[in-house]
Parts: C-alpha cells; structure tokens; sequence
C-alpha cells in the first residue's frame, strides 16, 4: 500500500509571494491533517479535513487554508509569505472515524524556505 | 504553559540501556496517547497507540498512560543505535475533535 505522498519536497519562494502544497493520503484514509513543524516551536496544528470539510483549525493567521477534494486528497495554500514561515509542512492521514483518527501516518513533508 | 510538555533533551544512552522518555499535560479530557518517532529528514512514523490509561507492549517498546497524575512514558528496551532519532509524544480527545497536540520532541542518542 502506498504511503502519503506529499509534493513538492522543496520549495524555495520570497516574501509576499504565496504556495500551494499537495498531499496525497493513504487509499482509503479520508482524513488529512496538516502540521507546521520548526525547531522552536515543535509540531503545531494547521487543520482537519474529512470528506471534504474541515473539522477543526489550529491557531494560525488567515494567510493560511486548505480544502480536500472528493478524492481525499488535499491541499494547503499560505499566501503573502513571511519569513516566519519557513518550516517543514507535514501532511498526516488516517481513516478518520473516532478513534481511528488518531493513527496518523505522515508523509515526508515539504521544506519551504521563504527568502 | 504548553498544554503538553517534553524534555527536549538530548539524551544519550549506551547501546543496550533502557530508555524512559515522558511527557506531562494539563488538559483531562486527552483520552489517545500517541508517540512517534522521526529521524533526521523523515516525517513522524508512529510507534505506539493507546487508549485511555494503562501499559502497552510492542516488541522492545512499552507505553504507559497514568491519567490520575496526567503523565506518559515510553520506554525502549535493549536501545540499538538505529532508535537514535527524535521520539514525539501526543495526544487527543475530547478537545473540540480531531486536533492533535504534539510534545516537543525528546532528541534520543544511542551510542554504539
């Protein structure tokens, strides 16, 4: 069984611009969450899809949302890019039904670096 | 105060010793208790699951859950230098669904 996939793997963009990230889960996982990971601040939360709809938001600024699409599969958008948000991006799915929801397999993330 | 925290670390073991890694939280209502393991480079791969409170065994690996003092262990048996990675622990509940809040990371060296 294939694993998450998550593209691209790197992406270097520059303050202001914005970026689109891609995430492919496990067949049959119909939730995805999205993570930010920096060495100061460790694995923070971004959001929840399931069938589409996001369930739960973490608290990051509006510059950031995403959707899933029929699928499963989803995507992350941040726009007006600041330097702060060089980070790893990881993208995690699971079947997504109560408890099964807390088995998340992650993908390799994508490094962004913002110049 | 974080609402779960985890001695970043590092900490570094002879190959063969036991490995306690904890993690403490604040908020009751966590009832999934997760840890993961990253090497350098590589998304978090899961280890152990557990429910609610108790001990779970998987090969060298036990999880233990203490609600009552809100406290979470991993222990590694006979660590090998290819355990030397970034061990996370997290949790969920009933937290307003289906957010995940994730400790640290404790930073695990295992000299040969």
């Amino acid at each position: 069984k294939a694993g998450v996939t998550q593209t691209p793997r790197y992406l270097i963009k520059t303050r202001g611009q914005q970026v689109t990230l891609s995430c492919s889960p496990i067949s049959g996982h119909r939730s995805v969450s999205w993570y930010q990971q920096t060495p100061g601040q460790g694995l923070q939360f971004l959001f929840e899809y399931f069938s589409e709809t996001q369930r739960n938001k973490g608290n990051f600024p509006g510059r950031f949302s995403g959707r899933q699409f029929s699928n499963s599969r989803s995507e992350m958008n941040v726009s007006t890019l600041e330097l702060g948000d060089s980070a790893l991006y990881l993208c995690a799915s699971s079947g997504g039904l109560a408890g099964g929801y807390n088995e998340q397999f992650f993908g390799p993330g994508t490094r962004l670096t913002v110049l | 105060q974080k609402e779960v925290e985890q001695d970043p670390g590092p900490l570094s073991v002879p190959e063969g010793a036991i490995v306690s890694l904890n993690c403490t939280y604040s908020n009751s209502a966590f009832q999934y208790f997760m840890w993961y393991r990253q090497y350098s480079r590589k998304g978090p791969e899961l280890l152990m699951y557990t429910y609610s409170s108790g001990n779970k065994e998987d090969g060298r690996f036990t999880a233990q859950v203490d609600k009552s003092s809100k406290y979470i262990s991993l222990f590694i048996r006979d660590s090998q230098p290819s355990d030397s990675a970034t061990y996370l622990c997290a949790m969920s509940g009933n937290t307003g669904g289906f957010k995940t809040i994730f400790g640290a990371g404790t930073r695990l060296f295992v000299k040969a």
